[in-house]
């Protein structure tokens, strides 16, 4: 079946560090990609997503690469700050399942000021 | 345009009891997908309707439910409920159903 993994967390930074989170998947088809964020008390929202091989999706400073031959989408961003503090989650989709998104377990990344 | 809605944000029930979510999706969205989040399984979905009709289902028993009406606001309903029922049902909203999905703020339930 479909299945994404991330790293294991928690991640702890200083502020203006480099951020990397890994996150691979297996999946049936030609799946799109997606990191969501959810920050405390609150729902998900997009952050980015990609839908094909070699797209990089961007945002906030974020970025994040789909990588077919190593079936990898990690997430990056050069200068985190205090406010990036949430759980980050890796999902994907597949043709053919509609909405349904299988998700990872989720990180959580705080920064320190 | 307003978000995605869910009511109510907070939920205290016991065990046997049934509970009824609600979402109301972005205005002109047609697919409604409710998903489940606990610490020890994560997010889990488990299922969409789409102009009313259930099109995809998750892996979940069937003391879960759920239906969507004419205006595309969704209910999930849980029966008899357990203990490990409690958890942050979260709603999300699309156009179609494919491509970017829009979450609500979630339900937070809690059966004792």
């Amino acid at each position: 079946g479909d299945s994404v993994t991330q790293m294991e967390g928690p991640v702890t930074l200083s502020e203006e560090a480099f951020l990397t989170i890994n996150c691979t998947y297996t999946a049936t088809g030609y799946p799109s990609l997606f990191w969501y964020v959810q920050y405390p008390g609150e729902g998900l929202q997009l952050l980015l997503k990609a839908t094909k091989a070699d797209d990089k999706g961007s945002n906030k400073g974020f970025e994040a690469t789909y990588r077919k031959e190593t079936t990898s989408f990690h997430l990056e961003k050069g200068s985190v700050q205090v406010s990036d503090s949430a759980v980050y989650f890796c999902a994907l989709s597949v043709p053919g399942a509609n909405s349904k998104l299988t998700f990872g377990k989720g990180i959580t990344l705080s920064v320190r000021p | 345009k307003a978000g995605v809605t869910q009511t109510p944000r907070y939920l205290i029930k016991t065990r046997g009891q049934q509970v009824t979510l609600s979402c109301s999706p972005i205005s002109g969205h047609r697919s409604v997908s409710w998903y489940q989040q606990t610490p020890g399984q994560g997010l889990q979905f488990l299922f969409e309707y789409f102009s009313e009709t259930q099109r995809n289902k998750g892996n979940f028993p069937g003391r879960f439910s759920g239906r969507q009406f004419s205006n595309s606001r969704s209910e999930m309903n849980v029966s008899t409920l357990e203990l490990g029922d409690s958890a942050l049902y979260l709603c999300a909203s699309s156009a179609t159903g494919v491509g970017t999905q829009y979450f609500g703020p979630g339900t937070r339930l809690t059966v004792l």
